[in-house]
């Protein structure tokens, strides 16, 4: 099997304040995992890429100092959305690549969903 | 610029056949996926194709033609369950999945 966990699955908090979230490949190790953001009715869009032991590699016009990606582990990214504000409010998306190639199939967490007040 | 193109929603009904169309244009090739995604929720694997032809697997069925920039997800004897987005996405020369928006589907009885 391939799972990925997110936690927390939904969210809420106030503006100002900082959420972290956190993506987990269960049963299989992911040397690359990608971080999406999803409006409703739209598409995926890409935030990052983070691969394990290096610094993630960031879509143009996402900040990387409100948005921090960690890939401390093969198992574990985690994301954090500093200082949040209501247009932050979105749905949060990771997923992970189970092989070494760029064509592997990603296995996509259940997803978190943010709202900031 | 990169684009990729599906039709917003569609409509069906219970027991038939429906093909959802999936045009991209994109620097390179190297793959194309379909995922459903019901609401609320991640997207799940359906198909992946990298040569031109039919991939069928169960209900659903993926074709590609690669000289037309063309994909089409076929899904029969389609139940209530299907009741979802589907979401065509494609892996340029950069290695990079381009998703389109996706296609609402919705199943009546």
């Amino acid at each position: 099997g391939a799972v990925v966990s997110q936690h927390p699955s939904r969210v809420i908090c106030k503006s100002g304040t900082s959420v972290k979230i956190e993506c987990r490949s269960l049963d299989f190790q992911a040397t690359t995992m990608f971080w999406y953001r999803q409006f409703p009715k739209q598409s995926l869009m890409l935030m990052a890429t983070s691969n394990e032991g290096s610094k993630a590699t960031y879509e143009q016009g996402v900040e990387k100092d409100k948005f921090l990606i960690n890939h401390a582990s093969l198992t574990l990214s985690t994301l954090t959305v500093t200082s949040a504000h209501p247009e932050d409010s979105s749905f949060y998306i990771c997923s992970a690549r189970k092989g070494a190639e760029d064509y592997n199939e990603q296995f996509f967490g259940p997803g978190t969903r943010l709202t900031v007040l | 610029g990169q684009n990729i193109d599906q039709p917003t929603e569609m409509t069906a009904t219970e027991g038939a056949i429906v093909q959802i169309n999936c045009t991209y244009q994109t620097s390179g090739f190297n793959g194309l996926f379909w995922y459903q995604q019901h609401a609320g929720e991640a997207p799940t694997f359906l198909s992946y194709n990298v040569l031109d032809g039919l991939e069928e697997k169960g209900r659903f069925s993926s074709f590609l033609s690669r000289s037309k920039g063309y994909s089409y997800l076929l899904l029969k004897e389609l139940q209530m369950k299907d009741s979802a987005s589907y979401l065509c996405a494609v892996i340029d020369s950069n290695y990079q999945l381009i998703w389109g928006a996706g296609t609402k589907l919705i199943i009546k009885p």
